[in-house]
């Protein structure tokens, strides 16, 4: 069965770098593109980031380019999301969402979610 | 993209028909996606391209829309449906919604 499991959180000081991983399991890692999605506490779901399935392209929210980047290692089936410069307000769960696989219809993404990991800046 | 979901909160009570719209800023066509959320778990995928139910998903569940307008509809709520919920456009990068919260009346 598929599995994605968060970790990596933690409390990180503002402007420290925290680096969250994302193990995968159970389907062809290699040919799925990868997202993380972040909630704030009592707060809605935001969309961070996405790389896609061989690591070509990665898009980022407007709120995450250049402070957050996002990577995979598809030969340890494991996704990233290192956080520079972290402030107050990306505390949160962060998740590790399975995108679109390359060969498949697309639209069917979003189907597998990990039970996320908590983020928490502060000093 | 903007989403803007309608209402924020919903309060209503076991066998009632609800309905959650969620509007976008633009024309998503039909690139719309609703989630579950309960408290402390993952969201739930329960529809993808406007009207496509997530295969496990109870009948009730029904989506509808394209373009810039859409709905989620809960034929006959269950106590088990009491959660919140998003929608998602994924036209143009993604967004989600701001959420709606389906209380108890």
């Amino acid at each position: 069965q598929v599995q994605l499991v968060e970790s990596g959180g933690g409390v990180v000081q503002p402007g420290r770098t925290l680096r969250l991983s994302c193990a995968a399991s159970g389907f062809r890692f290699n040919t799925y593109g990868m997202h993380w999605v972040r909630q704030a506490p009592g707060k809605g779901l935001e969309w961070v980031a996405v790389i896609w399935f061989d690591g070509s392209k990665k898009y980022y929210a407007d709120s995450f380019q250049g402070r957050f980047t996002i990577s995979r290692d598809n030969s340890k089936n494991t996704l990233y999301l290192q956080m520079n410069s972290p402030r107050a307000e990306d505390t949160a769960v962060y998740y590790c969402v399975r995108g679109e696989e390359v060969y498949g219809d697309y639209g069917k993404g979003f189907d597998y979610w990990g039970q996320g990991t908590l983020v928490t800046v502060s000093s | 993209i903007q989403m803007t979901q309608s209402p924020s909160t919903l309060a209503a009570s076991v066998g009632d028909r609800v309905a959650i719209t969620c509007r976008a800023s633009q024309s998503i066509v039909g690139w719309l996606a609703w989630f579950q959320q309960k408290p402390g778990q993952p969201p739930r995928r329960l529809i993808y391209k406007s009207s496509n139910l997530e295969s496990g998903v109870p009948s009730r569940f029904s989506g509808s829309g394209s373009g810039t307008e859409f709905t989620l509809t809960i034929s006959s709520l269950e106590p088990d449906d009491f959660a919140t919920y998003y929608c998602q456009q994924y036209n143009s990068l993604w967004t989600f919604g701001q959420g709606t919260k389906v209380a108890i009346k």
